[in-house]
């Protein structure tokens, strides 16, 4: 079936350390994204690539980062530069196209302690 | 970016129709209108868009103004299982700038 996967649903580390989120999309979609959500609040944009090779800084990007080596990939990186890294974060992905609608994962929860 | 303006929150009893309304006034002539729903801890799935016609499918029906300035989310029948937190927002369909955001969105309360 095709979807998009993020992995680990649950995700506990220690402050100070760097933590990758994994996100694979075998939909073939050109364009991925990712999102914080922080409770009782909406989606946020951290990063969003349009294609390999090539990403955007969202409205929130500082103390992460990312990388779109494949087109079924883009890792976000939670560094210890971001002061407040406990939130759930979605990862989304899209056609180019304007009209197609957008696949989310079931996002990952991050607790820092 | 094209802003979209909700409720933050509505609230209906099973059974009955919902309408959720948003407000784009500053939409463009190549915006396509989107909604999502997101159930509490789960990312969001998407429930229908449409451009200048009202809009049908199994989910819900989009209902969009002459003027394009706002447009309304119809759920027939709530049923619990719809208590959710509703997402308008506006996507363009050319262009280079695929940029995708989301707002507060309106959470739907459906009491039994």
């Amino acid at each position: 079936d095709g979807g998009i996967t993020q992995s680990p649903k649950y995700l506990f580390r220690k402050e100070g350390q760097n933590v990758t989120l994994s996100c694979e999309q075998n939909l073939n979609h050109d364009a991925m994204y990712w999102y914080r959500q922080d409770p009782g609040q909406g989606l946020r944009l951290i990063y969003y690539s349009q294609i390999v090779n090539d990403f955007q800084k969202g409205d929130i990007a500082e103390g992460y980062s990312v990388s779109r080596e494949k087109k079924e990939s883009f890792p976000l990186t939670v560094t210890s530069a971001q002061k407040n890294p406990t939130a759930f974060y979605l990862c989304a992905s899209t056609p180019q196209k304007g009209q197609a609608s957008a696949f989310f994962g079931q996002g990952t929860r991050l607790t820092v302690v | 970016d094209a802003k979209t303006t909700q409720p933050n929150s509505m609230e209906s009893n099973e059974e009955e129709p919902v309408h959720l309304p948003c407000n784009h006034s500053t939409i463009s002539g190549t915006d396509y209108i989107h909604w999502y729903r997101q159930l509490p801890s789960q990312g969001p799935e998407y429930v229908i868009h449409g451009l200048t016609s009202n809009v049908n499918n199994r989910m819900a029906s989009l209902a969009i103004a002459e003027d394009r300035k706002s447009s309304t989310l119809i759920l027939h029948r709530a049923t619990l299982r719809d208590a959710a937190v509703y997402y308008c927002i506006l996507r363009g369909a050319g262009g280079s700038n695929y940029k995708l955001t989301f707002g507060k969105g309106t959470l739907l309360t459906v009491n039994p």
